[in-house]
């Protein structure tokens, strides 16, 4: 079945530093990939999202793109920010909002000043 | 934005009680109300969906009889835990559709059965 797996965290950096966070993912089909990041004490929040290959999403300095080919989504950042310290799931779905959505297990990124 | 209110945001139990979690969407009308769990070191999984004056669907293996799902009203759809058991200790959180496509996000409730 499909699955989605990402590097196992944590993972400590030092502010400014760059951030790549793997993705990989198992699809029978074509879906839409996915970044959620969670806050602490907060729901997870749509980070960034792409429906197709090579599509890149974006958002607050944060970026992925789709890559059928290595079938990955990796999320990157060139300079991360102490308050960028939260827990990143990456998740595919075929859309439709039914709910389907495959996560990966999550990665907590903490930054220090 | 859509928001949706889980509580509790942790709670420990002791083996055999019921635990209920609740959650709440604050300004939109939530239909739908998507149930997961997660295990430590586990991915998001999920468990059951909840449509509002309907029995909830479950995802296979999950128990009907110990997971008690509520939707009673376009606005609360409610997890009952029943006769937990350590096993049970899990991150439940719901999510529900919301109007840019994609899904609004509770905060989660961490549970411990002791």
């Amino acid at each position: 079945g499909d699955s989605v797996t990402q590097m196992e965290g944590p993972v400590t950096l030092s502010e400014e530093a760059f951030l790549t966070i793997n993705c990989t993912y198992t699809a029978t089909g074509y879906p839409s990939l996915f970044w959620y990041v969670q806050y602490p004490g907060e729901g997870l929040q749509l980070l960034l999202k792409a429906t197709k290959a090579d599509d890149k999403g974006s958002n607050k300095g944060f970026e992925a793109t789709y890559r059928k080919e290595t079938t990955s989504f990796h999320l990157e950042k060139g300079s991360v920010q102490v308050s960028d310290s939260a827990v990143y799931f990456c998740a595919l779905d075929y859309g439709g909002s039914q709910g389907n959505l495959i996560f990966g297990k999550g990665t907590k990124l903490s930054v220090k000043p | 934005g859509a928001v949706v209110s889980q509580h509790p945001s942790w709670v420990i139990c002791k083996s055999g009680t019921s635990v209920k979690i609740e959650c709440r969407s604050l300004d939109f009308q939530a239909t739908t109300m998507f149930w997961y769990r997660q295990f430590p070191k586990q991915s998001l999984m999920l468990m059951a969906t909840s449509n509002e004056g309907s029995k909830a669907t479950y995802e296979q293996g999950v128990e009907k009889d110990k997971f008690l799902i509520n939707h009673a009203s376009l606005t609360l759809s409610t997890l009952t835990v029943t006769s937990a058991h350590p096993e049970d200790s899990s991150f439940y959180i719901c999510s529900a559709p919301s109007e840019n496509y994609g899904y609004t996000f509770g905060s989660g409730t961490r549970l411990t059965v002791v």
